[in-house]
């Protein structure tokens, strides 16, 4: 195991809801980037987070929003959900600087 | 635009054989290439190669990168049950707008039968 927690392990909402998604890095780690994975295929890069700022975004709308915190833990934001969000999210830590970023076991999120 | 294919999609072994999945990509100033395996949800870290480091091993399981061809293969042998999972590659960009972004490939489906 990594040690990146998230929660929670699933979600059911509807269509034009708001959610948030909660991730922990592992001990150690100062940044944090979201990824989302729809079925079948790989994840894809949402934005990442550093020093408590955004450092850097994916081809996503500004209704998905992040935020880091002191302890270097980390929300997603999504608003107006739609069906098409339905998938599982992915947080991932990592040193800043390095490459390799560890994942959590994600939030399946189910849209209805 | 970026781009990570991975091939096969998907395949079935039998306990005992050896399994080659390849990785191709196309990104501008390439960093690193990073191997996953992803059995329920976390994709787990496997290996990163880069342009210093073109060959990694672990156990029965091992990668190569080739610059030239803009490839990687990820060689299981000897593959038992327990390598059923999803292997992803991921490819890290140099630069400003690369920051924290992994490019994956769809992946590829392993399934191994007794």
């Amino acid at each position: 195991e990594t040690g990146v927690t998230q929660s929670p392990t699933h979600l059911i909402k509807t269509r034009g809801q708001q959610v948030t998604l909660r991730c922990s890095s592992q001990s150690g780690h100062n940044t944090v980037s979201w990824y989302q994975q729809a079925l079948g295929q790989g994840p894809q890069f949402i934005f990442q987070y550093y020093r408590e700022e955004e450092n850097g975004r994916g081809n996503f709308p500004p209704r998905f929003s992040g935020l880091q915190f002191p302890n270097y833990s980390s929300e997603l934001n999504v608003n107006a959900l739609e069906l098409d969000d339905s998938a599982l999210y992915l947080c991932a830590s990592s040193l800043k600087g390095t490459d390799t970023q560890y994942f959590g076991p994600g939030t399946r999120l189910t849209v209805l | 635009e970026d781009k990570v294919v991975q091939s096969p999609l998907s395949l079935v072994v039998h306990e005992g054989d050896t399994v080659t999945l390849n990785c191709s990509y196309e990104v501008t100033n390439f960093r690193s290439l990073l191997w996953y395996k992803q059995e329920k949800k976390a994709p787990t870290f496997l290996f990163m190669l880069t342009s210093s480091g073109i060959e990694k091993k672990s156990g029965r399981l091992s990668s190569i990168l080739d610059k030239k061809e803009l490839s990687s293969i990820l060689n299981i042998t000897a593959t038992q049950t327990g390598d059923s999972a999803i292997y992803l590659c991921a490819v890290k960009a140099q630069g400003y707008d690369s920051w924290g972004k992994l490019q994956f490939g769809a992946g590829t489906q392993v399934v191994v039968t007794p």
